[in-house]
C-alpha cells in the first residue's frame, strides 16, 4: 500500500502570502496523484489531477506540481477564503492532510 | 450544477445494519463511476469503495471488505451502501462522490461530492 505523508501539518500564514504544502508517497505514483480542499461542514472540492491540472473553475492562484514521490500544492496569494484543510490523494490513499490557519 | 444528495445516516449499535442512500441528479449518471469516502470524528479521509457505471465492479477498502456492500440503480439515479456488522470505528461522515471520468471505467478522482451523512455506531 501506497502511503502518502503531507507536510507540514499545520501552516499559519496571512492573507496574501504564499503556502506550499508538501506530499510525499511511500513509492513512485508517477503523476496520478490529486489534492483537494475541505472545509468544516462542506463538501471536500477537487483543485488538482494529475498532479498539475487545475480542476474546472479552480482560480489560477492554484498550482500543483512534482511526479514520482514528491509533489506540491502552492498558493499564490492566500484569500479568506482558502483558509482550510489540504488533502493529497492517489487512488485508495489519502494523505493525513495539512491545515492552512489564519496566522 | 451536478448534485449529490445523501441520506440514511443516523445512531446504530454496534453489530447492526445500516444502508446508506445518495440520490444524484443534473448529471448522466449511467456515465460515471461513483465512490464512497468517509471521514472520522477528527480524523482525514479515508475511501471506502467504488462501483463502476454499470455495476459489474465493485472494488472496497480493507477495513470494509466484507461488511459493506455499494451498490447502484441507475434507472433511479441512485447510489447505495449497505453496512452491516457495524464497529464503533465506522462512526464517521460519509460521502458519495462522482469519479472525474466520463468513460465510466473509474479514475479515482473525485470531482463531485456530496455534504455527507453522519453515521454513529454506538452502545
Amino acid at each position: 500500500e501506497i502511503v502518502l505523508t503531507q507536510s507540514p501539518a499545520t501552516l499559519s500564514l496571512s492573507p496574501g502570502e504564499r503556502a506550499t504544502l508538501s506530499c510525499r508517497a511511500s513509492q513512485s505514483v508517477s503523476s496520478y496523484l490529486a489534492w483537494y480542499q475541505h472545509k468544516p461542514g462542506q463538501a471536500p472540492r477537487l483543485l488538482i489531477y494529475d498532479a498539475s491540472n487545475r480542476a474546472t473553475d479552480i482560480p489560477a492562484r492554484f498550482s500543483g506540481s512534482g511526479s514520482g514521490t514528491d509533489f506540491t500544492l502552492t498558493i499564490s496569494s492566500l484569500e479568506t477564503e482558502d483558509f482550510a484543510v489540504y488533502y493529497c490523494q492517489q487512488r485508495s490513499n489519502f494523505g493525513g492532510g495539512t491545515k492552512v490557519e489564519i496566522k | 450544477q451536478v448534485q449529490l444528495v445523501e441520506s440514511g445516516g443516523g445512531v446504530v449499535q454496534p453489530g447492526r445494519s445500516l444502508r446508506l442512500s445518495c440520490a444524484a441528479s443534473k448529471f448522466n449518471f449511467i456515465g460515471y463511476a461513483m465512490h464512497w469516502v468517509r471521514q472520522a470524528p477528527g480524523k482525514g479521509l479515508e475511501w471506502v469503495a467504488l462501483i463502476s457505471y454499470d455495476g459489474s465492479k465493485k472494488y472496497y477498502a480493507e477495513s470494509v471488505k466484507g461488511r459493506f456492500s455499494i451498490f447502484r440503480d441507475n434507472s433511479k439515479k441512485t447510489l447505495s451502501l449497505q453496512m452491516n456488522s457495524l464497529r464503533v470505528e465506522d462512526t464517521a461522515v460519509y460521502y458519495c462522490a462522482r469519479d472525474f471520468s466520463n468513460d465510466g471505467s473509474g479514475s479515482f478522482y473525485f470531482d463531485y461530492w456530496g455534504q455527507g451523512t453522519l453515521v454513529t455506531v454506538s452502545s
